[in-house]
């Protein structure tokens, strides 16, 4: 097994730029999220799928930001324009899902890409 | 919403020294506790974790407790050695539609040798 697949790796932009982060989720895996990391605010939900379903986007910081997820086995997370402040390591991870009403499943996180915007 | 609260925020012990890391949480509907753990440069990855009918769980050094009544549930490290040295994560989570996890602060481990 693969793991989460995250690309890029790194990305340095500058401001005003648009920015486009991609996760492949594990094969068979029916929830996905995507997390920033950052110092002072620590590791936030950003936002969550279900069967390719956005369920919870509150945790998006504000319209600039935008997920979408086409099919099972891809999800982008965009950023447009990019800001100096939405520097961060963005995760992307995935869960197997609700099973049979069973309680919430492991999250797998991705590598990350470890953002900065100049 | 859910709450989790993370206590240290940095933990520093000798080698040999057993580790403990406690966390609250404020929603009595979580019934899954996972914690994780942080290298440097790397994603959170998932070392031991507990469900609500649990009240203890066990894996080599490592041990989890929860205490449902008071919504605690701490990490125990025993025997610690350098290679623990991370961040570590405790979670709650709960069906809501989805699996909406709520994480705490984290706490920096150093294991001294």
């Amino acid at each position: 097994d693969a793991g989460v697949i995250q690309s890029p790796r790194h990305e340095v932009t500058e401001m005003g730029q648009e920015v486009t982060l991609r996760c492949k989720p594990i094969s068979g895996h029916n929830s996905l999220f995507w997390y920033r990391q950052t110092m002072m605010r620590g590791l936030e939900l950003l936002i969550y799928f279900n069967n390719n379903v956005p369920i919870d986007d509150s945790g998006m910081p504000e319209d600039r930001f935008s997920a979408k997820m086409p099919n099972a086995s891809f999800s982008t997370l965009k950023i447009q324009p990019s800001e100096p402040r939405d520097s961060a390591v963005y995760f992307c991870a995935s869960s197997r899902g609700e099973l049979a009403g069973g309680p919430g499943e492991t999250q797998y996180f991705g590598p990350g890409t470890r953002l900065l915007v100049l | 919403g859910e709450n989790v609260e993370q206590h240290p925020s940095t933990l520093s012990v000798q080698e040999g020294d057993s580790a403990v890391i406690k966390c609250t949480y404020s929603d009595s509907a979580s019934n899954y506790f996972p914690w994780y753990k942080q290298e440097l440069g790397k994603g959170p990855q998932l070392i031991i974790d507990i469900r609500s009918n649990v009240g203890e769980k066990k894996d080599q050094r490592i041990a989890v407790t929860l205490n449902k009544t008071a919504k605690h549930f701490s990490l125990h490290i025993t025997e610690t050695q350098p290679e623990d040295s991370a961040v570590y994560f405790c979670a709650a989570s709960m069906i809501t539609g989805g699996f909406k996890t709520i994480f705490g602060a984290g706490t920096r481990l150093f294991v001294k040798a």
